[in-house]
């Protein structure tokens, strides 16, 4: 079975610009959160969606935001994109929102110039 | 605040010897754990969990301990393979907003590092 997959793996953006970065939950999955990593630190939660609402949403500015769709995938959305937004971006999902082990896919590589 | 931090940023480990690795976290009402392992390039993958009602569990080759009076955990790997060779993380559930959402909490990460 296909686990949690990301797109794209790496992308490179300038100061200011947008970015939408994608994610499908393992099948079955109906919760999907997204996570910040940046190098040499664990990764800090940003969002929780469940049933295409969010439920949960960590530390972070009003430039991120993300939605789910009927099929459970979900796009993380960054705009107004500063240097330090540079990280990997990490989803994971899990069956239910009560089901807590979650499971990661292998991040997308946000570089911002 | 709410943390997650390990004691030992670096572990230097002969290949055959076993592996501890160890953690503390803050909240002490946090009733689930996990440890998940995170190579080069690579997203964090899910090794073992603990519940705040059990004090060991064991998995292949791997015991995770928890010790609720210290709020301590820790990952017992054994028999150290070359493959071990990773970054692990312990992960602290954390309930949000009565239980509407739940986040991890994670740690700076410990890199394990296996010689021959």
């Amino acid at each position: 079975d296909a686990g949690v997959t990301q797109s794209p793996t790496h992308l490179i953006k300038t100061r200011g610009q947008h970015v939408t970065l994608r994610c499908s939950p393992i099948s079955g999955h109906k919760s999907v959160s997204w996570y910040q990593q940046v190098l040499g630190q664990g990764p800090q939660f940003i969002f929780q969606y469940y049933e295409k609402e969010e439920r949960g949403r960590g530390n972070f500015p009003d430039r991120f935001s993300a939605r789910q769709f009927p099929n459970y995938s979900s796009e993380l959305n960054v705009n107004a994109l500063l240097l330090g937004d540079s990280a990997l971006y990490l989803c994971a999902s899990s069956s239910t929102v009560q089901q807590t082990a979650q499971h990661f896919g292998d991040g997308t590589r946000l570089s911002i110039l | 605040g709410e943390s997650v931090g390990l004691h030992l940023p670096t572990l230097s480990v002969q290949e055959g010897d076993n592996s501890i690795i160890n953690c503390a976290y803050s909240n002490s009402a946090s009733d689930y754990f996990i440890w998940y392992k995170q190579e080069s390039g690579k997203g964090p993958q899910f090794i073992i969990d603990i519940r705040s009602n059990m004090d060991k569990r064991q998995g292949q080759r791997v015991t995770v301990l928890l010790n609720k009076t210290v709020k301590h955990l820790s990952l017992q790997i054994a028999a150290t393979q070359p493959g071990d060779s990773a970054v692990y993380f312990c992960a602290e559930n954390f309930w949000g907003s009565s239980g509407g959402y739940n986040k991890l909490i994670f740690g700076a990460g410990t890199r394990l590092a296996v010689h021959p």
